[in-house]
């Protein structure tokens, strides 16, 4: 069978508060980000991405912030709802390929 | 609807058949990827072709091989799977050249190993 997996970080919150999940990502070269949503037994969904020469952008309900000095990014979901319950994970993109790698991921649960 | 489509959703293999896992697009995208998602970890890159030229990762063991004969397919062999290969394998496209960089992924295969 499959390997024992590692234990996911989890965040628990109430619904309608709002969301931090957090990503440390490993190349201070790479300058595209991208924040995927996977539920269980589905692939990764697209949320948003982020180029290298912004700090911050915004979508619906979700805003992602970078901070290259100490590469780390973070995923804001506001008025968080019980369909919002999944894995989140970042992913880097360092130029010049076209390959993407995946941070550890969040499980994020939404209590109604 | 355009889509990334893998088949078969569950694979059972024994230890060391070969086994072929498929992937199609219908999107026309020129970049496609294979990863691998064990359990509670984050999908790890095998491989990706950008049009016909293969990419491999340094640390992909040579049992993982891929063939994309056409634009809308691709294909991951695993020649003599063993134990520690079962896993979700997901298979992702991207459009080069647009701007960004959305991958769109297919629903996975999961493959296991007996």
């Amino acid at each position: 069978g499959e390997s024992v997996g590692l234990h996911l970080p989890t965040l628990s919150v109430q619904e309608g508060d709002n969301s931090i999940i957090n990503c440390a990502y490993s190349n201070s070269a790479s300058d595209y980000f991208i924040w995927y949503k996977q539920e269980s037994g589905k692939g990764p969904q697209f949320i948003i991405d982020i180029r290298s020469n912004m700090d911050k952008r915004q979508g619906q309900r979700v805003t992602v912030l970078l901070n290259k000095t100490v590469k780390h990014l973070s995923l804001q979901i506001a008025a968080t709802q019980p369909g919002d319950s999944a894995v989140y994970f970042c992913a880097e993109n360092k130029p010049p390929g076209n390959q993407f790698y995946f941070g550890t991921g969040t499980s994020l649960t939404v209590i109604p | 609807d355009a889509m990334v489509i893998q088949n078969p959703r569950y694979q059972v293999t024994q230890f060391g058949k070969p086994v072929t896992l498929s992937c199609s697009q219908t999107l026309n995208h020129n970049v496609m990827y294979w990863y691998q998602q064990k359990s509670s970890q984050a999908p790890k890159l095998l491989f990706h072709y950008y049009d016909k030229d293969f990419n491999n990762e340094a640390d992909t063991p040579d049992n993982f091989q891929s063939r994309r004969p056409n634009t809308s397919f691709c294909f991951l062999d695993i020649r003599s799977p063993g134990l520690g290969d079962a896993a979700m394998y997901l298979c992702a496209t991207s459009r080069e050249g647009t701007g960004t960089y959305e991958q769109y992924f297919g629903p996975g295969t999961r493959l296991t190993v007996t």
